[in-house]
């Protein structure tokens, strides 16, 4: 299958910091990615969609101004934490499809707060 | 959003066969019914999608019922690689991946 990368697979940041993640389509060009959040024994929930060169869309109840997608090629798409809190602390996992594909995940970042 | 319903946990012995179900009573011709799994600390992976035959991949099989409101992945010979949380999805086109609970499989050597 697609390979989808992100990075880093792990990071830990000072409280009130900003973190930066990269998620990578590697094979295909990603006209639409996704991100998502997972908490420790929870299910995946998505924050945002985003297409090539269009502001993302925010899923309810998900705060625009702190996590900050930018999706400003086909293979690449970031997503920034800002002044991040230990409630922050989760898993974020990135997802890319190109039109009338599956979509295609990366291995996920593991976000630790202190 | 039609919903899918997947017990919680399943468990099963290597190298046995796995019928993981879901039930999907609200589903809509146009819904693709999708299965995904996550094994422990990674990022879901695509397993198979079907409409309304049956399907076949290296991983998986897909039954789907003649009436759509249900279907199984079959598992043909359980690993220990196997062990993850299987997740049933309907998706219309191009539509986002919402997640459920999904089924947690344990596979016992």
């Amino acid at each position: 299958g697609a390979v989808v990368s992100q990075h880093p697979s792990w990071v830990i940041c000072k409280s009130g910091t900003s973190v930066k993640i990269e998620c990578r389509s590697l094979d295909f060009q990603a006209t639409t990615m996704f991100w998502y959040r997972q908490f420790p024994k929870q299910s995946l929930m998505l924050m945002a969609t985003s297409n090539e060169g269009s502001k993302a869309t925010y899923e309810q109840g998900v705060e625009k101004d702190k996590f900050l997608i930018n999706h400003a090629s086909l293979t690449l798409s970031t997503l920034t934490v800002t002044s991040a809190h230990p409630e922050d602390s989760s898993f974020y996992i990135c997802s890319a499809r190109d039109v009338d594909t599956e979509a295609f995940f990366g291995q996920g970042t593991r976000l630790t707060v202190v | 959003d039609a919903k899918t319903t997947q017990p919680n946990s399943m468990e099963s012995n290597e190298e046995e066969p796995v019928h993981l179900p879901c039930n999907h009573s609200t589903i809509s011709g146009t819904d693709y019914i999708h299965w995904y799994r996550q094994l422990p600390s990674q990022g879901p992976e695509y397993v198979i999608h079907g409409l309304t035959s049956n399907v076949n991949n290296r991983m998986a099989s897909l039954a789907i019922a003649e009436d759509r409101k249900s279907s199984t992945l079959i598992l043909h010979r359980a690993t220990l690689r196997d062990a993850a949380v299987y997740y049933c999805i309907l998706r219309k086109g191009a539509q986002k991946l919402v997640f459920g609970q999904g089924t947690r499989l344990t596979i016992n050597p």
